[in-house]
């Protein structure tokens, strides 16, 4: 069965840092997801992401972070300057037809991110 | 907005018995409803959703759940638990034609023999 998988399963960096996750969603969707879950909280949406451009963004996702879709297989989240409180668990997800009701979002492994 | 509770944070049960996953939401408008699981080290995997019609929804590995338009809940339920369902399950809700889902803060089900 495809599967959307992501790399590194685990990141350490230095707080000021950039980092960049990455994410292969299954290979005919066509819309990307990110979401987070700080430990102890919920699982929050980040962004989504269709033919090049974001569709929605959270009140999270500012400035320090950005997505592209560099190639036609990966997808990326970059955070350009990691805070402390960036420290998350990052799900990758995808879907072949965004908002529609019979999709299925499908999720990666997620990255775990720790900032020092 | 609409939001999810999960009632439960924790839920240990033992193996053969059966298991009841609480979640409640509250959104202005319809939702459709999710129930996600995260097996060790993996991903979240979708067990089952409701979208509209028959109430009782059945899933994946034996799991069903009701929707309770009344009582803005969708309790996920399964009748005899195996050590393989040791797991976090996420209860989620999405807006039609809205594409993110929203979460609640999981519960962790944890089956002994």
């Amino acid at each position: 069965e495809p599967e959307v998988t992501q790399t590194p399963s685990h990141q350490v960096t230095q707080m000021g840092q950039e980092v960049i996750l990455r994410c292969v969603p299954i290979s005919n969707h066509l819309y990307f997801y990110w979401y987070r879950q700080i430990l102890g909280q919920k699982v929050e949406f980040l962004v989504s992401f269709y033919n090049n451009e974001i569709s929605e963004k959270s009140e999270i996702f500012d400035d320090q972070f950005s997505v592209e879709r560099p190639d036609g297989s990966n997808f990326t989240l970059k955070i350009r300057s990691t805070k402390l409180e960036d420290s998350a668990m990052y799900f990758c997800a995808s879907t072949q037809l965004g908002a529609s009701g019979t999709d299925t979002q499908y999720f990666g492994p997620g990255t775990r991110l720790t900032v020092l | 907005a609409q939001s999810v509770t999960q009632l439960d944070s924790q839920v240990p049960v033992f193996e053969e018995a059966p298991v009841e996953l609480r979640c409640n939401y509250s959104s202005s408008v319809s939702v459709y409803l999710f129930w996600y699981v995260q097996y060790p080290n993996q991903g979240l995997q979708l067990l089952l959703k409701y979208l509209s019609g028959s109430t009782l929804v059945k899933g994946i590995n034996g799991f069903e759940a009701e929707f309770n338009k009344s009582q803005t809940s969708f309790h996920l339920r399964k009748p005899s638990v195996h050590i393989s369902d040791t797991a976090e399950y996420f209860c989620a809700v999405r807006r039609p034609n809205d594409y993110k889902l929203s979460f609640g803060a999981g519960t962790t089900v944890t089956v002994r023999a």
